[in-house]
């Protein structure tokens, strides 16, 4: 059966500093791969998904950035991090674009 | 521009009720639905889902209507149970393009 994993759970990071959040998938191959947020009170806003090795799309611009170095394997940066990135961040893999969405458990990143 | 509005962001329903939590999206080009749901600290599961050439999918407990003029999708749980107390999101597809998601509304079933 097909597994994701995402970590850390928990990160607390001050401003200005790097960031890079590391989601995995098992048991499928070439899965779509998608990044969102969840900032407090909103939905899940969609940040970059992959259909494939080193394709990004990215739909929000910000000081975020999202690389595929692997089939299944889904990175999420940044340089320099600022104050309103704080939220919860989920990584999530799709067969297909049509298809249901299975998350990982997310990253709560809090920024000081 | 929320697409997908879920404008009751809490319900609570006793045990054994009928929950209904309501989905109202603004494009009609969208053509996929699902629902999840959320627990605290995990990221969404997959419930169910709904095709916009249907009116109505249903799962063991839940229902998911459809009602495509008035832009509406409606999850029906009955019987309620405690084990569904979580955040609900439903989720609206536009032609194979993205998904877009609902702010989440908070379930709590009361034993």
């Amino acid at each position: 059966s097909q597994t994701i994993h995402q970590w850390p759970a928990t990160l607390v990071q001050p401003v200005g500093s790097p960031l890079s959040l590391e989601c995995t998938v098992e048991g499928t191959s070439n899965p779509n791969l998608y990044w969102y947020r969840q900032a407090a009170g909103r939905g899940l806003q969609l940040l970059f998904y992959s259909v494939g090795i080193g394709q990004i799309s990215s739909e929000v611009p910000q000081n975020l950035s999202a690389s595929r170095p692997q089939d299944r394997q889904f990175i999420l940066s940044s340089k320099k991090l600022l104050l309103s990135d704080s939220g919860f961040y989920l990584c999530a893999w799709s067969a297909a674009v049509n298809q249901p969405q299975h998350f990982g458990d997310g990253t709560r990143l809090s920024i000081l | 521009d929320q697409q997908v509005k879920q404008n009751s962001p809490s319900l609570s329903v006793q045990e054994g009720r009928i929950s209904i939590l309501n989905c109202d999206y603004t494009n009609s080009m969208f053509d996929y639905f699902l629902w999840y749901k959320k627990y605290p600290a995990e990221g969404p599961t997959f419930l169910i889902s709904i095709s916009s050439i249907k009116d109505k999918n249903e799962d063991g407990r839940f229902t998911v209507f459809l009602n495509k003029s008035a832009k509406h999708l409606s999850l029906h749980i009955v019987p309620s149970q405690p084990g569904d107390s979580a955040v609900y999101f439903c989720a609206a597809l536009l032609r194979g393009n993205q998904f877009y998601f609902g702010t989440g509304t908070s379930l709590t079933v009361i034993p």
